[in-house]
């Protein structure tokens, strides 16, 4: 079974500057999450989708961050302008039921 | 309150020691609890899922929930260099919001 892709996988961008992840789930799994993890701290979900809908976006910085799930499969994060305090880990996850499982993540650095 | 805390550490252990690593949940709806291993620069991965209170075992890992007094715990025996990682253990009740610990660093020295 293949696992949650995502990329890229490293991205270096200046502060102000715009940035888009892609995330492509398991197979079947209809709940997908976007999480950001700072350094040295447990993952804070973004947004959380059940097939095409958001089920929770509490947490996004709506300002300058944007999700989407086209057809209810991939998924991709925007963040429009990027800030120095923007600089994390972005993990995507995916779940059937209770069972959760995370891509690589994709590292953004800001300058 | 966070719905999940755990002791960040860092943890240091010996080759072949047991390890315990623990969380405590405030949340008493909770039935459902995970143990991730997050290498350096990798996404968590699934270590152990349990549902509502008891023992679960895996080879060296056994996953431990005590819902009386909300307590999660997860020990390595014969513990491996290769199981230097962070550790998060995270809860649910009904599988929409999981709620993740900070992480516990792991080191076992050779």
């Amino acid at each position: 079974e293949a696992g949650v892709a995502q990329s890229p996988r490293y991205k270096i961008i200046e502060k102000r500057q715009s940035v888009a992840f892609w995330c492509n789930p398991i197979s079947g799994h209809a709940t997908l999450y976007w999480y950001q993890q700072i350094l040295g701290q447990g993952p804070k979900l973004l947004i959380q989708f059940q097939n095409n809908g958001v089920v929770d976006d509490s947490q996004l910085p709506k300002d300058r961050f944007s999700a989407e799930r086209l057809k209810g499969v991939d998924s991709t994060l925007k963040i429009q302008p990027a800030k120095l305090e923007d600089s994390a880990v972005y993990l995507c996850a995916s779940s059937l039921v209770y069972e959760q499982f995370f891509g690589p993540g994709t590292r953004l650095t800001v300058l | 309150q966070k719905e999940v805390e755990q002791d960040p550490g860092p943890l240091s252990v010996p080759e072949g020691a047991i390890v315990s690593l623990n969380c405590t949940y405030s949340n008493s709806a909770f039935q459902y609890f995970m143990w991730y291993r997050q290498y350096s620069r990798k996404g968590p991965e699934l270590l152990m899922y349990t549902y509502s209170s008891g023992n679960k075992e895996d080879g060296r890992f056994t996953a431990q929930v005590d819902k009386s007094s909300k307590y999660i715990s997860l020990f390595i025996r014969d513990s491996q260099p290769s199981d230097s990682a962070t550790y998060l253990c995270a809860s649910t009740n009904t599988g929409n919001q999981f709620y993740f610990g900070t992480g516990t660093s792991l080191t076992v020295i050779p």
